[in-house]
């Protein structure tokens, strides 16, 4: 079964850090353009970061430039985020999400269940 | 940067009525790069539409999606109850590399 697990969600005081993990079976992440999606409380989906398949080219969204990074291990089939000086809007359910391997087109066609993060004092 | 809005914010309708509903980009993009997708609570959202027209796999033929230019469509033909759910447009391209629709909430009337 093709799936995507994320884990490393939790609470963590404005300025702190974490790193969340996003674990892939059933396929090769090597194959596919990763990304990170958010969706803060009873709000809309928000993109945050994408990584091609071979790491060569990394986007960011304005919102958490220079406080994020996105990697991969192809390897280890698994996907990462570090967060630094995390604030409240940062406020949170994180998923990873699988590009759609269709040439020419755009579309996320696997999803994570999604990690929790709460920033708060 | 390009902004999505999606009309109406809630539509209320039947079980088997037909839904549509709007996504209007504030510049032209390209139809291969308007996506679809639904969200239920406590669940990811659902890849249902990519290219503006092609169905995702597993995505029964009730919807369809359509439009080019700014305004794009998303129709469900005969509404089943499980399709009660919040839908999003996506776009590609341009800074930020992509953007969401704030979605539109398909509520049983």
């Amino acid at each position: 079964e093709v799936q995507l697990v994320e884990s490393g969600g939790g609470l963590v005081k404005p300025g702190g850090s974490l790193k969340l993990s996003c674990a892939a079976s059933g396929f090769s992440l090597s194959g596919y353009t990763m990304n990170w999606v958010r969706q803060a409380p009873g709000r809309g989906l928000e993109w945050v970061s994408s990584i091609t398949r071979g790491s060569s080219y990394i986007y960011y969204a304005d919102s958490v430039k220079g406080r994020f990074t996105i990697s991969r291990d192809n390897a280890r089939n698994s996907l990462v985020l570090q967060m630094n000086s995390l604030r409240a809007d940062d406020t949170a359910v994180y998923y990873c999400a699988r590009d759609l391997a269709v040439s020419g087109t755009i579309g996320f066609d696997v999803w994570g269940q999604g990690t929790v993060v709460t920033v708060s004092s | 940067e390009i902004v999505l809005t999606q009309s109406p914010g809630t539509l209320s309708l039947s079980p088997g009525e037909r839904a549509t509903l709007s996504c209007r980009a504030s510049e032209g993009i390209s139809s291969s790069y308007l996506a679809w997708y639904q969200e239920k609570p406590g669940q990811p959202p659902r890849l249902l539409i990519f290219g503006a027209s092609s169905r995702a796999t597993g995505i029964p033929d009730r919807f369809s999606g359509s439009g080019s230019g700014t305004d794009f469509t998303l129709s469900i033909s005969r509404l089943e109850p499980e399709d009660f759910a919040v839908y999003y447009c996506q776009q590609y391209g341009g800074s930020p590399l992509y953007t969401f629709g704030q979605g539109t909430k398909l509520e049983i009337k």
